[in-house]
């Protein structure tokens, strides 16, 4: 079966870094995503690594090694609006998107 | 319009009414996707779209149904309501299938009494 696992919630502390975790299992990989999800809101696009290593966007950066199934999202000087899910996904042999059921991350003062 | 839209926002339903909801995409995306959203799932894929007039059914299509009659538009249909129908579904597009990014709709909040 397919199966995209990352912690159900973080909390972190303003200004402090982060890092979420995703490990996958999936028939193929053609690539992961990273999306940022704010409550009752639609999903927007962070991220794509489709080659192992680190890419970096500003106060973000996502991670991948395909040979461990395994991908990080990190993130630099939380701010508030920072508070949301992190989703997960990875395209398979279809070039279907089997997401993870996301991350709430909680921020505080 | 602006990017990706969805009609309506939300509807509270009574079960085994048939109801459509409406996706439109003003960006010539080739590929369009339904999903639906249960707290503590993941986004599940309905049925997609890889290209104006094909359609394909993703991990939950039983009690759904699409069309694509052109780049645009993309809507899906519930033939007879059910409870278990009650999420919220998300309409996406991409430029095309396939390790592109996914824009998503504001999302319908669906409610099958």
């Amino acid at each position: 079966g397919q199966n995209i696992d990352q912690p159900t919630e973080m909390t972190a502390t303003e200004g402090a870094i982060v890092q979420i975790n995703c490990t996958y299992q999936t028939s193929g990989f053609n690539g992961l995503f990273w999306y940022q999800q704010h409550a009752g809101e639609a999903p927007t696009f962070l991220s794509y690594n489709v080659l192992d290593g680190l890419e970096e966007k500003g106060r973000f950066s996502s991670f991948l090694s395909r040979s461990k199934g395994y991908s990080y999202l990190l993130l630099k000087e939380l701010q508030m609006k920072d508070s949301a899910s992190y989703l997960c996904a990875v395209t398979d042999s279809n070039y279907q998107l089997i997401w993870g059921a996301g991350t709430k991350l909680i921020i505080k003062p | 319009i602006a990017g990706i839209t969805q009609a309506p926002t939300s509807q509270i339903l009574a079960a085994g009414r048939r109801m459509t909801l409406r996706c439109t995409q003003d960006m010539r995306h080739n590929a369009m996707y339904w999903y639906r959203q249960d707290l503590g799932l993941g986004l599940r894929l309905i049925h997609y779209s890889n290209t104006a007039g094909t359609t394909g059914k993703g991990e939950v299509p039983d009690g759904y149904s699409v069309s694509r009659a052109n780049t645009d538009d993309f809507p899906l249909t519930l033939a007879s309501a059910v409870p278990s129908q009650t999420s919220v579904y998300f309409c996406a597009s991409s430029d095309s299938a396939g390790g592109h990014e996914q824009f998503f709709g504001p999302g319908t909040r669906l409610t099958v009494l």
